[in-house]
């Protein structure tokens, strides 16, 4: 089983259109979690954090859900340019390094 | 945030050459990565460039494949030896946002990518 697994999509959604992506990780002593977002032919960019409580950003809501060690990331409203690749990275476990997801590709129609 | 500086941007390589990739950060770090990126796939760690001894390689890498040199806190460079087609990717460094405090946040920074494609 892959330590982080995201479904790759290509999610294809209108404008204006809320869209979900869940991810799940297998080491239940992970710490910390985090969406990165990578257009295409770019370097990743961290989107928002993943804290316990959830949060949220504008149009964007991350989740975290422990017992079921999965994490999802709500666009409200969807743009153009939130067309990218969206990667769950998971943090923690006996080496402390990050774990990348390989990622939902999501693409906005207009 | 740090401003990452990788050279060269792209490069097409014969089998069995060696390709050295540099990154300059704009500002003094403690951490700075080498990640993989392969067509489909998600990012890999290769290894950790420690300034001042050896680079601590993940699973599946090692350094005589991999050379890596940490000269001074704002710079490293990665040399991919004997090269094979299977090693045709996307090479990025990164470094860690470390705020105050130094607690880990877990943001890393990446410079823009090497795309290697080996003939």
């Amino acid at each position: 089983r892959k330590e982080v697994e995201q479904d790759p999509g290509p999610f294809n959604v209108p404008e204006g259109a809320t869209v979900a992506f869940n991810c799940t990780y297998s080491n239940s002593a992970s710490q910390s979690f985090f969406w990165y977002r990578q257009d295409c032919r770019k370097e990743p960019k961290l989107l928002m954090s993943v804290y316990s409580s959830g949060n949220e950003d504008g149009r964007f809501t991350a989740q975290l859900n422990r017992a079921s060690q999965y994490i999802s990331l709500l666009i409200r409203d969807s743009k153009l340019s939130d067309s990218a690749t969206y990667l769950c990275v998971v943090q923690g476990g006996a080496t402390n390094k990050l774990i990348f997801g390989t990622g939902t590709l999501l693409a906005v129609q207009p | 945030s740090a401003v990452i500086s990788q050279k060269p941007s792209r490069d097409i390589c014969q089998r069995g050459t060696s390709l050295t990739i540099q990154c300059q950060v704009d500002s003094q770090v403690t951490m700075m990565f080498w990640y993989r990126q392969q067509p489909g796939q998600s990012l890999t760690l290769i290894a950790t460039a420690n300034q001042g001894s050896e680079a601590t390689y993940e699973s599946g890498f090692v350094i005589d494949k991999f050379p890596i040199s940490r000269p001074n806190l704002t710079f490293s460079t990665l040399t991919v030896s004997n090269m094979s087609p299977e090693d045709s990717s996307i090479y990025l460094c990164s470094v860690e946002d470390l705020r105050v405090g130094d607690r880990n946040t877990g943001e890393l920074f990446f410079g823009e990518g090497s795309r290697l494609t080996v003939l």
